[in-house]
């Protein structure tokens, strides 16, 4: 299976503020297509997973514009241009390039 | 709009079986795959396994958790997907969440339902 890894699992932000997760693959998620099978979620507090990000880059529907990925093969940074109050939850990065499908641990974002 | 409501959920002893009900609505059920994952109290979250489509054979895939012991099925004609979860063990205590991808280009799991809770325990 492929291991997913983020850093940092904590982090207190500052609204306003800029911030990045990292996460990294024991193997590419670079596909012969061209895109990184590699999906981010947002679980909000006592709420089901949101996806955020599919394909490495591509924001879904709704995701605002501050979102933003960066990265490619096994090497992956979500960044948030201004964090808002409503950002607040555990993100995961999920590799979707072969079965099983296999999460990070998470990162707790939270209001320092 | 597209929805995907859990059911089934219960406290349950170690050993027995429980079955989990996934009700869609607001798309053709039976074109789509449907998948399972669950996550464990202050845990993150666990692929647990799929069902492909009838047009794919209805064929399904499971975690190396969930392979033996779980049964994931689906009734197309009543827009339900299902989890069949035998000899369970206190470690499959967990929210039980279903989801659903989209047709085409991989574009992620956007829908998802709101979670069964399933506790294992003597």
């Amino acid at each position: 299976d492929i291991v997913m890894t983020q850093s940092p699992l904590s982090l207190p932000v500052t609204p306003g503020e800029p911030a990045s997760i990292s996460c990294r693959s024991s193997q590419s998620l670079l596909h012969s297509d061209g895109y990184n099978y590699l999906d981010w979620y947002l679980q909000k507090p006592g709420q089901s997973p949101h996806l955020l990000i599919y394909l490495g880059s591509i924001r879904a529907s709704g995701v605002p514009d501050r979102f933003s990925t960066s990265g490619s093969g096994t090497d992956f940074t979500l960044q948030i241009s201004r964090v808002e109050a409503e950002d607040v939850g555990v993100y995961y990065c999920m590799q979707a390039l072969q079965a099983p499908p296999t999460f990070g641990q998470g990162t707790k974002v939270e209001v320092k | 709009e597209v929805q995907l409501v859990e059911s089934g959920g219960d406290l349950v002893k170690p050993g027995l079986s429980l079955r989990l009900s996934c009700t869609a609505s607001g798309f053709t059920f039976g074109d789509y795959a449907m998948s399972w994952f669950r996550q464990a109290p202050g845990k993150g979250l666990e692929w647990v396994g799929f069902i492909r489509s009838r047009a794919y054979g209805a064929t399904t895939q499971y975690a190396a958790s969930a392979k033996g012991r779980f049964i994931i099925s689906r009734d197309d004609s009543k827009s339900i997907a299902y989890l069949q979860m035998n000899s369970l063990r206190t470690e499959d205590t967990a929210v039980y969440y279903c989801a659903r991808d989209k047709r085409g280009l991989w574009s992620g799991y956007p829908y998802w339902g709101q979670g069964a809770l399933v506790t294992v325990s003597s």
